[in-house]
């Protein structure tokens, strides 16, 4: 089956480090652009940044640029998302999507509260 | 980046057409992509590079994109439509601020 699964909801302390992944499955994963996307509580998407799985070409938006760090671990099909030192502001549901040109594929989220 | 600018809200009787637009600075040189959101889904993809529409999305479903505005159509709205609309430029990533669309 053709999926992104992303790790489970998140509670943590501001201040606190987090890495949330996105597991890609039944595609090509190492041909694919991977983009995180947050939505804050009854708002709409933000894109944060995108990597490409098969170089490890990343990158940010302006607004997130420095905030968060984007990965990949190839070998897990696997694409992450971290902070080093959480705010209160980071509380969201954070999105994977997968694509080659369009995110066609999306994971359900991960919740991350702060 | 780009911004990009829909209307906050669009409301539409069942059968008629809902034209949900995306406004941004020479967008038509551009791809647009659009995304439904429903209450506690994840967004999927309805329409891609404009125009395309993915398997498994409705014939009623429609884009355009010249000039400043981009235009998601959907045509003979059912109850099911009803949702959150994005339009979202690949090469800045950036989406626009999301269309509510009400079906009456």
């Amino acid at each position: 089956e053709v999926q992104l699964v992303q790790s489970g909801a998140e509670v943590k302390k501001p201040g606190e480090s987090l890495k949330i992944s996105c597991k890609g499955s039944g595609y090509s994963f190492a041909s694919s652009w991977i983009g995180w996307v947050r939505q804050m509580p009854g708002k709409g998407l933000e894109w944060m940044g995108i990597i490409y799985s098969g170089d490890s070409d990343t990158r940010y938006s302006p607004s997130f640029q420095g905030q968060v760090t984007i990965s990949v671990d190839t070998s897990l099909n696997t694409a992450y998302l971290q902070w080093s030192s959480l705010k209160a502001s980071d509380t969201a549901m954070y999105y994977c999507a997968a694509g080659s040109g369009a995110f066609d594929l999306w994971g359900r989220g991960t919740l991350v509260t702060v | 980046s780009s911004v990009l600018t829909q209307p906050p809200s669009v409301s539409v009787a069942p059968g008629e057409t809902a034209r949900i637009t995306c406004g941004g600075n020479n967008i038509g040189s551009k791809s647009v992509h659009w995304y439904r959101q429903k209450p506690g889904q994840a967004p999927i993809l309805v329409i891609y590079y404009d125009t395309d529409r993915p398997s498994g999305i409705p014939e009623r479903f429609s884009g355009s994109n010249s000039g400043n505005t981009a235009t998601l159509t959907i045509s003979r709205v059912e109850a099911g439509d009803e949702a959150d609309y994005y339009c979202q430029v690949w090469d800045s990533g950036v989406f626009g601020g999301g269309t509510k669309l009400t079906v009456l």
